[in-house]
């Protein structure tokens, strides 16, 4: 598998529910970073999260990195219609920036 | 504040035809650029970055080249358009190399 693996593939929640992904890679890191991306459109920057870092907040956005394990999650609080996109991991690594496929989230109403 | 601008939004080609896209950043200077393409229902594949101008680094060998001739300009070209090029183009620029990455709108691009 690639570095910056998003898991799940797919996920649809009930409007209000919090919605969780997932992201792991391989090798060590120095910054990961998640990105939204609404159908057809540019990338949005959520969140960076240094290796040095075990948890960063943005709003109903919450990031948790575990270096030991390789992986970040992100939170999504309280989802909204407008939270239905695709989120992307990316990991910053021996200066180059790996993107991982992406979690597409449908908020249903 | 910062904006990037891509441009044209949508495209169709036939193949073996040339392409130009353009992307130009604005309220910032001397921004760490990159061009990316992005396969339908995919992630972002690095094609070219450039820390200055007429500084370009290729990625992935291919039928595309990169040029920046302004600070705040970069263009992604190719000589003859192959059916495997079509897909979204992402530009997007950054204050540091590989940190926080701010992207334009995206082309997409149809070889016929």
């Amino acid at each position: 598998s690639q570095q910056g693996e998003e898991d799940p593939q797919a996920l649809s929640i009930q409007e209000g529910e919090n919605a969780t992904m997932n992201c792991s890679y391989k090798t060590s890191i120095n910054n990961l970073q998640w990105y939204r991306q609404n159908s057809g459109r540019g990338l949005v920057h959520l969140i960076l999260i240094r290796s040095n870092e075990r948890e960063k907040h943005s709003g109903r956005l919450r990031v948790t990195l575990d270096t030991s394990k390789k992986s970040s999650s992100l939170l999504i609080t309280a989802s909204r219609a407008a939270d239905t996109a695709s989120y992307f991991c990316a990991t910053n690594s021996n200066y180059q920036l790996i993107w991982g496929a992406g979690t597409k989230l449908i908020i249903k109403p | 504040s910062q904006t990037i601008h891509q441009w044209p939004a949508t495209l169709v080609q036939p193949v073996g035809s040339p392409l130009s896209l353009e992307c130009t950043v604005e309220g910032t200077s001397n921004p760490n650029l990159y061009w990316y393409r992005q396969a339908a229902g995919r992630g972002l594949q690095l094609l070219f970055y450039s820390v200055g101008i007429g500084q370009i680094s290729s990625e992935v060998p291919q039928n595309l080249s990169a040029s920046r001739p302004q600070d705040r300009q970069f263009i992604l070209s190719s000589k003859k358009l192959l059916l495997s090029d079509s897909g979204f183009y992402l530009c997007a620029w950054s204050r540091d190399r590989w940190e926080t990455q701010y992207f334009g709108p995206g082309t997409r691009l149809l070889v016929l």
